[in-house]
């Protein structure tokens, strides 16, 4: 499996709503990474793990809530949500952090 | 602070001409480049790393670190390389995109 996969390939949420994305390799990467890319621009990193442990947050609102919770695993926990929140969430994994970052499909988030 | 400029967000050719998509970059450190592309609806893809100095789908691009540019190039376009191109610099773990570049190529 050489490519890093995403679940939902998309999803509807209301402000109320608490949801989570996914992501998932297994070219045995230590590093994964949350990026937030908006219509017509380009991506903006959020989040990084290291090793499983979370090493960058960039000054993300606390309504987004990473987790690793194994060296495979990537969710994203979204509570509370706002309209401008919605966006593509991409997701990618590189052989440790100095190495090329390798993206997911994306998952592309609507909040009504 | 790093930054990545592509100067132009849309860049039109003909369908056999030679192509051109700028990229400038600020960084105090050696630089690490690279150029994404991003096809209709499909992920978002590695093209070239400047360290490999490879040639992908004819696709070149070279570190000009006096003019501070790391420009791709391709002698003949072809009208599957329509996409979104984006030049990126990596510091430690972050990786920072240039706002990128639409290429449209027109048979």
């Amino acid at each position: 499996d050489t490519e890093v996969t995403q679940t939902p390939k998309h999803l509807v949420m209301g402000m109320t709503n608490k949801k989570s994305l996914k992501c998932e390799q297994h070219m045995g990467h230590r590093a994964m990474y949350w990026y937030k890319q908006k219509a017509k621009k380009p991506p903006e990193l959020m989040f990084v793990y290291s090793y499983e442990k979370l090493s960058i947050n960039e000054s993300v609102p606390s309504r987004f809530s990473p987790e690793c919770p194994n060296s495979s695993l990537l969710n994203l926990h979204l509570h509370a949500l706002q309209p401008e929140d919605s966006a593509l969430y991409l997701c990618a994994s590189s052989q440790d952090i100095a190495e090329t970052q390798y993206f997911g499909p994306g998952t592309r988030l609507l909040v009504l | 602070a790093q930054r990545v400029t592509q100067p132009e967000k849309l860049l039109s050719v003909f369908k056999g001409a030679p192509v051109e998509l700028k990229c400038n970059y600020s960084y105090s450190g050696s630089p690490e480049l690279f150029w994404y592309v991003q096809y209709s609806r499909q992920r978002l893809q590695l093209l070239l790393r400047h360290i490999s100095r490879e040639s992908i789908k004819g696709f070149t691009a070279d570190l000009n670190k006096g003019e501070t540019s790391f420009h791709l190039k391709k002698p003949f376009a072809q009208e599957e390389d329509s996409a979104m191109y984006y030049c990126a610099l990596k510091s430690g773990s972050r990786l920072t995109f240039g706002e990128g570049t639409q290429l449209t190529v027109n048979p």
